[in-house]
């Protein structure tokens, strides 16, 4: 059973378009986050959710909005793509949200805006 | 200064040998501190917690911590070549922030 799901695991796309990335946990957790990880490997948290509520909102462009339709799932949507945008992007969940809750990480999706 | 600073590597070491890899952190309040191992390609999957001063121990591996200074440590005792990855130093206190990694090369 796959714990932390993403789709799509590659997306290839041109500059200006919108795309979304879809996460879904079965783990149960209350929280969710969203982390991009850049070619040198820095992993930065962009967004969590507990409950379906936005909690940390880190300084990202507002082309990239999350939406928890539920607390089993966290989706990315991202407008008008750039370049800087192509990286990794990690969904990860935990269970309540607390300091010392340990994250569980999706698969991963490799953007690439050309 | 970032808030979590990590040798970048490369770091490798004979099979057999004993790893170490250190992580410095800036905010005193941070409350608890993880090692993630990620593959190449993969996602972090996590290795060893820790929240108190002192050593903890699982296994081959070994987390030390200490809040004084601020730093946090992994021992990784009898390294084998599927240890070769790299180790991302995570800490939370009012943010979650992972450190950039330090590539761990394990040769047979």
């Amino acid at each position: 059973d796959t714990a932390v799901s993403q789709t799509p695991k590659y997306l290839v796309t041109q500059m200006g378009n919108d795309k979304s990335i879809k996460c879904e946990q079965n783990l149960g957790h209350d929280t969710m986050y969203w982390y991009k990880q850049d070619s040198k490997k820095f992993l930065k948290i962009m967004f969590s959710y507990n409950n379906k509520e936005l909690i940390i909102n880190e300084t990202v462009p507002n082309r990239f909005s999350p939406k928890s339709p539920d607390k089993a799932h966290l989706n990315l949507h991202i407008n008008s793509l750039e370049l800087g945008d192509s990286a990794v992007y990690f969904c990860a969940s935990s269970p309540t949200g607390v300091t010392t809750d340990t994250q569980y990480f999706g698969p991963g999706t490799r953007l690439t805006v050309l | 200064q970032k808030e979590v600073e990590q040798n970048s590597g490369p770091l490798s070491v004979p099979e057999g040998a004993i790893a170490s890899l250190n992580c410095t952190y800036s905010d005193r309040g941070s409350q608890s501190f993880f090692w993630y191992r990620q593959y190449s390609g993969k996602s972090p999957e996590l290795i060893m917690s820790i929240y108190s001063n002192g050593d903890k121990e699982d296994g081959r591996f070994t987390a030390q911590l200490n809040k004084a200074s601020q730093y946090v440590s992994l021992l990784i005792r009898d390294s084998q070549p599927s240890d070769s990855a790299t180790y991302l130093c995570a800490v939370t206190g009012n943010q979650f922030y992972f450190g950039t990694g330090t590539s761990l090369t394990v040769i047979p």
